[in-house]
């Protein structure tokens, strides 16, 4: 199957810093990814959809001038948390689609907001 | 927009039985349903996927049906072994685009 990769698999950083995720399909080119968020036994919530070569589209609730998505490339799609705060630790995870309409997960990135 | 119910939350059953997952979707329109496993601090993974044009699909001890009318579609899993336990997704989705997630089965397989 496709491959997605992400980096970093952990993150600790202080509140009142930002954090860049990045995702990447490495056998595959993706024109659209998607970012989750995931809290501890819960469900995937989409935060947004990230367009190659065009705005990222934001679910309802999901600041955009907090969660920074950048769609550089056809293989690459970052995620910067902005201004990090406590209540932004959470598991958050990328999937890129492939040209048959599948998603394939990245690893995830745990991020902890001291 | 499309809500994604599934049910049960958590499920044990005993190795070699049967598990099955149920989740209801409210849009019509959606016409693409794929399951996930997802095991702790893991990526999930595709199992298995349903087009709204097929009733049901089957992959080895894996198989999935949908009821189109009814709005439902079903996880099915024979002859259950201890890897299968993990947690379980369900999704919808229109033309294979945004997925809306279920909440998830928490599977545990006793040995």
């Amino acid at each position: 199957g496709a491959v997605v990769s992400q980096h970093p698999s952990r993150v600790i950083c202080k509140s009142g810093t930002s954090v860049k995720i990045e995702c990447r399909s490495l056998d595959f080119q993706a024109t659209t990814m998607f970012w989750y968020r995931q809290f501890p036994k819960q469900s995937l919530m989409l935060m947004a959809t990230s367009n190659e070569g065009s705005k990222a589209t934001y679910e309802q609730g999901v600041e955009k001038d907090k969660f920074l998505i950048n769609h550089a490339s056809l293989t690459l799609s970052t995620l910067t948390v902005t201004s990090a705060h406590p209540e932004d630790s959470s598991f958050y995870i990328c999937s890129a689609r492939a040209a048959g309409g599948e998603q394939f997960f990245g690893p995830g990135t745990r991020l902890t907001v001291l | 927009g499309e809500n994604v119910e599934q049910h049960p939350s958590t499920l044990s059953v005993q190795e070699g039985d049967s598990a099955v997952i149920k989740c209801t979707y409210s849009d019509s329109a959606s016409n693409y349903f794929p399951w996930y496993k997802q095991e702790l601090g893991k990526r999930p993974q595709l199992i298995i996927d349903i087009r709204s044009n097929v009733g049901e699909k089957k992959d080895q001890r894996i198989a999935v049906t949908l009821n189109k009318t009814a709005k439902h579609f079903s996880l099915h899993i024979t002859e259950t072994q201890p890897e299968d336990s993990a947690v379980y997704f369900c999704a919808a989705s229109k033309g294979t685009y945004k997925y809306i997630f279920g909440t998830g089965t928490r599977l545990k397989v006793l040995a």
